[in-house]
């Protein structure tokens, strides 16, 4: 099961702008993370945020957590043609039986 | 240190027949879990295995199994293939941290 959805489905911004992908997500949770995956690969990951921060920066990604609303936001600044990937949020929860839950992630295009 | 690796990377079967698919953690890392991604259903938790047991398990039939070895190596089977069953299998290995280090994946065409 997904345990939320990623918004927007697709994303084509020109180089040198900022990329903002967002997650919902459905139960409580330890932690969110952030995965890129470039064309139907492994999945890398870019950063981890628990249920207790509200934001964490790493290089260029900022993460925003808000669990009143269940929801995080991805943000690349700066944006390159090597971002072009797909991105993914997954949730580890307290609840159920998964290691990772992921969502429906984002296709993020950047233009050169 | 060497990544995760996945054998082998493809794979054609034809339905009914049965498959396994190997995968190696990072060095250290005790703690393996196995992800199925079809377009239609995206990403979604197989199994985890820590130190040869079974501790996490998604909602898949019976036919998906695995099992992991002393050396932290870790198998899955899918017994009995269904078109359906044709997905990037990834694979994750992780140490103490939430973080999951994953394998490039097999993917795997029933036919």
């Amino acid at each position: 099961s997904q345990q939320g959805e990623e918004d927007p489905q697709a994303l084509s911004i020109q180089e040198g702008e900022n990329a903002t992908m967002n997650c919902r997500y459905k139960t409580s949770i330890n932690n969110l993370q952030w995965y890129r995956q470039n064309s139907g690969r492994g999945l890398v990951h870019l950063i981890l945020i628990r249920s207790n921060e509200r934001e964490k920066h790493s290089g260029r990604l900022r993460v925003t957590l808000d669990t009143s609303k269940k929801s995080s936001s991805l943000l690349i600044t700066a944006s390159r043609a090597a971002d072009t990937a797909s991105y993914f949020c997954a949730t580890e929860s307290n609840f159920g039986n998964e290691k990772l839950t992921f969502g429906t992630g984002t296709r993020l295009t950047i233009i050169p | 240190k060497a990544g995760v690796t996945q054998t082998p990377r493809y794979l054609i079967k034809t339905r009914g027949q049965q498959v396994t698919l190997s995968c190696s953690p990072i060095s250290g890392h005790r703690s393996v879990s196995w992800y199925q991604q079809t377009p239609g259903q995206g990403l979604q938790f197989l199994f985890e295995y820590f130190s040869e047991t079974q501790r996490n398990k998604g909602n898949f039939p019976g036919r998906f199994s695995g099992r992991q070895f002393s050396n932290s190596r870790s198998e899955m089977n899918v017994s009995t293939l269904e078109l359906g069953d044709s997905a990037l299998y990834l694979c994750a290995s992780s140490f103490l941290s939430e973080t999951q280090y994953f394998g490039p994946g097999t993917r795997l065409l029933v036919l």
